[in-house]
């Protein structure tokens, strides 16, 4: 069966530091990879989508990137972290099959000091 | 462009009544919705989805789904609540664009008390 894996659960981290996250899944190749953002409240947010190796597609223009240097390994990451960066972000695998549902991790919390 | 509206910011119910989560949809041409639900620090699990076929959709937890195309709905419904399905609850549409992304609605927080 497949499996989605997100580390760390809970990172805290001053402004202007580095980030990394990293995402991996298993039990299946070539997924549609997806990272999200889920602010205080409740919505979700669509940051970035993958749809193979190195080829990342950006939702809305931000602080972060992403990469995906293997077939099931998504990297979410910025080089000078805001305020505004903080959230719960979550990671998220799909077949390239419209009927069938994306599968989530269990997503990293983010604050910044 | 396609979009979800969960028209609801919360739902309150009794343990043991039933319990409806409201979601309403717009699309261009057939849609392929679907529910999720988030427990407090978690991802999103998936419960259930409509493709095609039956109007009725059953899915985990004894929850079901009723799509109904006239009203543009696609409604979550358990018969007899419990105290444990309180949680936040998405309605989602795929987008038939590249990437088979999906579109969520804002999400509906759920309170079941005993």
């Amino acid at each position: 069966s497949q499996t989605i894996h997100q580390w760390p659960a809970t990172l805290v981290q001053p402004v202007g530091s580095p980030l990394s996250l990293e995402c991996t899944v298993e039990g299946t190749s070539n997924p549609n990879l997806y990272w999200y953002r889920q602010a205080a409240g409740r919505g979700l947010q669509l940051l970035f989508y993958s749809v193979g190796i190195g080829q990342i597609s950006s939702e809305v223009p931000q602080n972060l990137s992403a990469s995906r240097p293997q077939d099931r390994q998504f990297i979410l990451s910025s080089k000078k972290l805001l305020l505004s960066d903080s959230g719960f972000y979550l990671c998220a695998w799909g077949p390239d099959r419209v009927n069938q549902p994306q599968h989530f991790g269990d997503g990293t919390r983010l604050s910044i000091l | 462009a396609q979009s979800v509206a969960q028209p609801e910011d919360q739902v309150n119910v009794a343990e043991g009544n039933p319990l409806t989560v409201k979601c309403t949809y717009s699309v261009s041409g057939n849609p392929y919705l679907f529910w999720y639900v988030q427990y407090p620090n978690r991802g999103l699990q998936f419960l259930l989805k409509y493709i095609t076929g039956d109007n009725l959709v059953k899915g985990s937890y004894g929850f079901e789904a009723e799509f109904n195309k006239s009203q543009t709905s696609f409604h979550l419904k358990k018969p007899s609540a419990l105290v444990s399905d309180s949680a936040l609850y998405f309605c989602a549409v795929r987008d038939f664009g590249q990437g088979g992304k999906l579109i969520f609605g804002q999400g509906t927080e759920l309170s079941v008390k005993p």
